[in-house]
This record gives structure tokens, C-alpha cells and sequence, in this order.
């Protein structure tokens, strides 16, 4: 069963950036039938999708974050990786990295657990 | 950006009601809807794909319905691990997705 977990600081300051990775286990981050996510979750909030990236490097990010937002992946590993720039507190959420379908029909069948990073000096 | 809501925001049900949850899409988006269940301190889980389907091992009393703009994710018996929040969401714009804001379903 796909396996997937997120790894990075879990305290980060103000206005610096926050680097995450993802390592996908007992699966291929070059399989075509899915792109791979990040999502977060400020605490008692909804889930915000961050962006995506395909195993062959097409980028795609959310409107209101597409200036900071960074996502790369690394075939050799089979890992992929988010930088989140000029961080404030509003940024402090659980970061979840997840597979989705390359397929509209299906949506997210996987998640990591999720990771809390806290946004303070 | 396709805009997702859901009612109610909350509600409370005891064991054995019938659950039903809105959700509903800023434009058409066929059937490509998606429900997950979140539990405190958990990832998100996948229940339903592709508005109706449900995702291996989820129990039967779970079901969706709907397309086009409006939809519903209804639990025929709700069991005690059934309280969580439930979230939609949207793959028509696959790969920009979004969620709608959530449901919390908690004990009367």
C-alpha cells in the first residue's frame, strides 16, 4: 500500500521559508496516473490545496499563494518537495502532502498523516 | 476558481439517524465530486469518488449522489465512528482542486 510522509522543520520564523519534502514509499512518483499535492490545514480550519506537480515537472499552484509557493520532485528519490516563502502566522497549519488522480473522476486516494508547522519567533 | 459550499456547517445526530450532507459547486461540474471524512489529529479519508463511487472498504451505509452543481453525501445509519468532519471536493479542474469548507458531524 502507498505510503506517504511528510518531513521539515516543525517551527519556522517569520518572513523566512519553509522547505517540506514528501518521500513516497511502496509506489512510483513517475507513475502518469497521478500528480502530487500539498494541502494544509490551519488549526480548526478546512484543507486549502497548495499546489501540485507532475512526475514530469509541470507545476501548478493556488492563485492566492502562486508568488510564494514553490513545489519540485526528485524522480531519483521519489520525493517531492514544497517551499513556502515570507512566511506569517497565518501560515501555521498542518501540511499534508497527498496523491491525486491524474483523472477527474477520482480525486485523492492517499495522504500522508500530515505535519504541524508553527509560524513564530 | 470553482467555489465549493457545504450546509450544514454542523450538526448533531445520534446513533442509527440518517445523515445527509449539501454540497454544492460555483459552476457544473459533472459528477467529478469527491467526499472525504476527517478525523481530529488524522489525514483527511477518501469515502467517495466520481459523485456516487465508493472507495474500497468504506462501509456500504455511505453513499453520494448528484451532479451538474448540487450533491449529497448521506449516511444511511450513523455509527459511533462516523462522528467527524466530512469535506467535498472538486477534481473537474483536476489538477486545481478545491474543498469545501466542511461539515462537523457531533453527538447529539
Amino acid at each position: 500500500q502507498l505510503q506517504l510522509q511528510e518531513s521539515g522543520p516543525r517551527l519556522v520564523k517569520p518572513s523566512e521559508t519553509l522547505s517540506l519534502t514528501c518521500t513516497v514509499s511502496n509506489g512510483s512518483i513517475s507513475d502518469n496516473t497521478y500528480y502530487w499535492d500539498w494541502i494544509r490545514q490551519p488549526p480548526g480550519k478546512g484543507l486549502e490545496w497548495l499546489g501540485s506537480i507532475y512526475f514530469r515537472g509541470s507545476t501548478y499552484y493556488n492563485p492566492s499563494l502562486k508568488s510564494r509557493v514553490t513545489i519540485s520532485v526528485d524522480t531519483s528519490e521519489n520525493r517531492f518537495s514544497l517551499k513556502l516563502s515570507s512566511l506569517t502566522a497565518a501560515d501555521t497549519a498542518v501540511y499534508f502532502c497527498a496523491r491525486l488522480s491524474y483523472r477527474s473522476s477520482s480525486g485523492i486516494d492517499s495522504w500522508g498523516p500530515g505535519t504541524l508547522v508553527t509560524v513564530s519567533s | 476558481d470553482i467555489q465549493m459550499t457545504q450546509s450544514p456547517s454542523s450538526l448533531s445526530a445520534s446513533v442509527g439517524d440518517r445523515v445527509t450532507i449539501t454540497c454544492r459547486a460555483s459552476q457544473s461540474i459533472s459528477n467529478y465530486l469527491n467526499w472525504y471524512q476527517q478525523k481530529p489529529g488524522k489525514a483527511p479519508k477518501a469515502l467517495i469518488y466520481g459523485g456516487s463511487s465508493l472507495q474500497g472498504g468504506v462501509p456500504s451505509r455511505f453513499s453520494g449522489s448528484g451532479s451538474g452543481t448540487d450533491f449529497t453525501l448521506t449516511i444511511s445509519s450513523l455509527q459511533p465512528e462516523d462522528f467527524a468532519t466530512y469535506y467535498c471536493q472538486q477534481s473537474y479542474s483536476t489538477p486545481r482542486i478545491t474543498f469545501g469548507p466542511g461539515t462537523k458531524v457531533v453527538v447529539k
